[in-house]
């Protein structure tokens, strides 16, 4: 069964960072990219960035550099994303996903489509 | 950057009627080598992930019931829910992947009339 478990949610305070992981499982893990993506509540869907598990190659968005960093542990199939020097403005919920599903995997690197996701993080910012 | 425009921006459909939900990129995401377009669509319902509905702009997934479907190329595009059911109440996306950063549409929300 192919799917992507993600860490619990996290309540932290402005300035401090947060690590998330995804956990992969049914497929090869170091096959795929792992995408970021964010949510914050009642909005759209903000890319944050991809990490090539293979190499641990990353390719972030312009609005997070310098303050992401995407790692994996290939050795237990997970990828993290953290993110430094929080703001209130990064209470939202965080997904991983990827590119292979029970169905369908295609790789062109970063450049696919996102299936399967993980069930979302709930990082909150808070004083 | 890409950008991603929706209309409408929500939308109420009677049961088993028609729904029509466009996107628009700010710049063609038909890549020219393989004459794909790299647009695809989500659903979200509250609490869930995006779920994905279509690929190439008119795949549909594996598992997808036949009443979505997907159309348009280059920079215009429609998914069409031929009728809509109780359970297609949800907000849907649409996404490019052609360029980073990937950017999506910023959401229509389809409800039962």
């Amino acid at each position: 069964q192919v799917q992507l478990v993600q860490s619990g949610a996290e309540v932290k305070k402005p300035g401090a960072s947060v690590k998330v992981s995804c956990k992969a499982s049914g497929y090869t893990f170091t096959g795929y990219y792992i995408q970021w993506v964010r949510q914050a509540p009642g909005q759209g869907l903000e890319w944050m960035g991809w990490i090539d598990p293979k190499s641990g190659g990353t390719n972030y968005a312009q609005n997070f550099q310098g303050r992401v960093a995407m790692t994996r542990d290939t050795s237990i199939r997970t990828a993290y994303m953290e993110l430094s020097r929080l703001t209130f403005d990064d209470t939202a919920v965080y997904y991983c996903a990827s590119h292979c599903s029970a169905t369908n995997c295609h790789n062109e690197g970063g450049y696919n489509w996102f299936d399967p996701w993980g069930q979302g993080t709930l990082v909150t910012v808070s004083s | 950057d890409i950008v991603m425009t929706q209309s409408p921006d929500s939308l109420a459909v009677s049961l088993g009627e028609r729904a029509t939900i466009n996107c628009k990129s700010s710049q063609s995401v038909l890549y020219s080598s393989n004459k794909k377009n790299y647009l695809a669509w989500y659903q979200q319902k509250p609490g869930q992930p995006p779920k994905l509905l279509i690929y190439w702009a008119s795949t549909r997934e594996s598992g997808v019931p036949d009443r979505f479907s997907g159309s348009g190329s280059g920079t215009d595009f429609t998914l069409t829910i031929s009728s809509l059911q109780a359970e297609d109440v949800a907000v849907y996306y649409c996404h490019q992947f052609y360029s980073t950063p990937f950017t999506f549409g910023p959401g229509t929300k389809v409800d039962v009339k």
